[in-house]
């Protein structure tokens, strides 16, 4: 199973909404991200967890809050989010050391 | 500080013509470097990967790219182009952060195939 599973494929939220996404990998990877990404650019790094444990938060704003459960489940919680927001957000997981990430679908938000 | 330059934000070729997607990296450690391709509204999928062992890496879907650390690029190729190659192409290099690795990614190139 070489499978990101990310839900929902879709999003569309108010800016007082609080939602959030779920991604799920059973390639037993201890590190897992959430990428950022606007039409036409590349995937902008947010968030690492390695170990079960936040490591690199790339100065995202509060209204966005990473969570990892257990070593299979990350979720990103969103709240008061702007529309500037909108944009599809890819998880990610990988063993460290081989350094290849395998990706999620993405979860497409909108915000309105 | 370790990153790529992808040369050129689109690229058109005819069925059946040879693939050139450019890509230049710059590091002060041997870099791991890959290639992934996005079709429309889906995830990144990995073509091929450079890990310091051989410089010429084969991938799926006839793709291969060859290191060369002289003029630090990794460059991919695929002989001949299919209409089903049309996608955005992203050249990546991998750096450890603690005890993860992270990508930064260049800034892509759209492969247009025309009939």
């Amino acid at each position: 199973d070489t499978e990101v599973t990310q839900t929902p494929k879709h999003l569309v939220m108010g800016m007082t909404n609080k939602k959030s996404l779920k991604c799920e990998q059973h390639m037993g990877h201890r590190a897992m991200y959430w990428y950022k990404q606007k039409a036409k650019k590349p995937p902008e790094l947010m968030f690492v967890y390695s170990y079960e444990k936040l490591s690199i938060n790339e100065s995202v704003p509060s209204r966005f809050s990473p969570e990892c459960p257990n070593s299979s489940l990350l979720n990103l919680h969103l709240h008061a989010l702007q529309p500037e927001d909108s944009a599809l957000y890819l998880c990610a997981s990988s063993q460290e050391l081989l350094g290849e990430l395998f990706f999620g679908e993405g979860s497409r938000l909108t915000v309105l | 500080a370790q990153s790529v330059t992808q040369l050129g934000s689109h690229v058109s070729v005819s069925e059946g013509a040879l693939v050139l997607l450019r890509c230049n990296y710059s590091s002060s450690v041997p870099p791991y470097l890959f290639w992934y391709v996005q079709y429309p509204n889906q995830g990144l999928q990995l073509l091929l990967k450079y890990t310091s062992a051989a410089t010429l890496v084969k991938g799926i879907n006839g793709f291969e790219a060859e290191f060369k650390k002289s003029e630090t690029s990794f460059h991919l190729t695929k002989p001949s182009a299919h209409m089903s190659d049309a996608a955005e192409y992203f050249c990546a290099v991998s750096v450890m952060h603690g005890s993860a690795r992270q990508l930064t990614f260049g800034s892509g190139t759209q492969l247009t195939v025309l009939p």
